[in-house]
């Protein structure tokens, strides 16, 4: 069972415009989320990320939302640029538990058009 | 500070054979962690090490295995492989500040690339 989804599987978006990649998870024990970017043949560059206890974490251009009760997150990235273009995983936790085992969503594709 | 570095970047073997790959975690990390990616599964936690001790495991068979070192350097080790095993395997490793709770993220290496002919 996907404890973790992503049920976009593409996003295109204007440059300059908002960009808004969901997340949802199933498994109330995760109280960890992050945002990693990725490009083919790389490793998962870290985004930023956000605890349970908090519904809201900004870094730049970047801002992370957390509704526990929905059981959801989102990543907002305004404004757009190209070099946004990537693949976008969510990842939870349940640090308490399962220590650092990430648990990822399937990946948005991102592109951003000039 | 150097990132987390992975060798070797691709290796081809064939049905059957063993391979071990390695990986360095960023200066003063404690804890790696290996995860497997491929385009029908997605990225899959393997296991994770902390203070050279096995401390979660993922849903793979007995073939996947691993250990760390004293200086947190990890190597995971494939035996018998299939062709299924074809993947981008991907080391994370993070500083652990506060013991057995994980509170720290995770950063990636840049991958091996295994392709099992």
């Amino acid at each position: 069972d996907q404890q973790v989804k992503q049920n976009s599987p593409s996003l295109s978006v204007q440059e300059g415009r908002i960009s808004i990649l969901n997340c949802d998870y199933t498994n109330s024990m995760f109280d960890y989320f992050l945002w990693y970017k990725k490009y083919p043949a790389e490793g998962p560059t870290f985004l930023i990320s956000i605890s349970s206890i908090k519904d809201k974490n900004e870094d730049g251009r970047f801002t992370v939302f957390l509704n526990k009760s929905a059981k959801h997150l989102s990543l907002h990235i305004v404004p757009s640029q190209p070099g946004d273009s990537a693949v976008y995983f969510c990842a939870a936790s349940a640090r308490r538990n399962a220590g650092n085992m990430l648990t990822f969503g399937g990946g948005t594709r991102l592109m951003v058009k000039p | 500070k150097a990132g987390v570095t992975q060798t070797p970047r691709y290796l081809i073997k064939t049905r059957g054979q063993q391979v071990t790959l390695s990986c360095s975690p960023i200066s003063g990390h404690r804890s790696v962690s290996w995860y497997q990616q491929t385009p029908g599964q997605g990225l899959q936690f393997l296991f994770e090490y902390f203070s050279e001790t096995q401390r979660n495991k993922g849903n793979f068979p007995g073939r996947f295995s691993g250990r760390q070192f004293s200086n947190s350097r990890s190597e995971m080790n494939v035996s018998t492989l299939e062709l299924g095993d074809s993947a981008l395997y991907l080391c994370a490793s993070s500083l652990v500040v506060a013991g057995v709770s994980s509170t720290d993220t995770q950063y990636f290496g840049p991958g091996t690339r295994l392709t099992v002919l």
